[in-house]
């Protein structure tokens, strides 16, 4: 099993450009998330889902768009990108707490940097 | 509101030693889970432990124990016998409960980096 992968691995943008991040899970989860890292904050979520077709927002949901239109996917755009979005992106996959998860897996990371 | 807190931003011990990584949290909810994640420098996080609200017991895996408290909101995370390859940032995080349906969403603290000297 790959477990959560995440493509690109690293991206640079222009101001303004838009891009999309990719994230695939080959272990069946009906959660996935994407979070972003910045210096001396930790992770925060920024788009969730609880299954295939539905999203919701996180705690820092302004600039982003997700999809999920199929179970092992969960994608991340930026329309218009900003120097504030440099971050390292991280996407995570879990169980659903019925099934007994709750522990969330990640993938390696996209580091993005908007000049 | 919820609310993870990690007070010590570092820690550097010399290899061997003893350390305990603080975390204390706030949560309205009666049914919660916290966890602990490692990120070692090459930028992945690597789940730990999760622990749920009910269960107090402490946990011990070989040179790892936490120590959950309820009284005080805290799940402390000791590394006996510090190695270097223990240095890394490590997050605690809290689950969300939702009445309308679990979302297993973490609220994580901001990370305690933990550098072991030879």
């Amino acid at each position: 099993n790959a477990g959560v992968t995440q493509t690109p691995k690293f991206r640079v943008l222009k101001t303004g450009q838009s891009m999309t991040l990719l994230c695939a899970q080959d272990m069946n989860h009906e959660y996935m998330y994407w979070y972003r890292q910045d210096p001396g904050m930790g992770l925060r979520l920024i788009h969730y889902s609880v299954g295939e077709g539905t999203t919701a927002k996180g705690e820092v949901p302004d600039g982003y768009n997700v999809s999920r239109l199929k179970k092992q996917n969960f994608l991340l755009g930026l329309e218009s990108a900003a120097p504030s979005q440099t971050s390292v992106y991280f996407c995570a996959s879990s169980y659903s707490r019925l099934a007994g998860g709750g522990e969330q897996y990640f993938g390696p990371g996209t580091r993005l940097t908007v000049t | 509101a919820q609310k993870v807190t990690q007070a010590q931003t570092e820690i550097s011990v010399v290899e061997k030693e003893d350390v305990t990584l603080d975390c204390v949290y706030e949560t309205r909810d009666t049914t919660y889970y916290l966890f602990w994640y490692k990120q070692p420098p090459s930028g992945e996080l690597v789940f730990l432990i999760r622990r749920n609200s009910f269960d107090e017991q402490n946990e011990i895996s070989g040179r790892y124990s936490w120590n959950f408290q309820k009284s005080t909101s805290s799940f402390n995370f000791t590394i006996t016998a510090s190695q270097v390859v223990d240095s890394a940032v490590y997050f605690c995080a809290l689950s969300e409960m939702n009445y309308g349906g679990a979302t297993n969403k973490l609220i994580f603290g901001t990370g305690t980096l933990l550098a072991v000297q030879p």
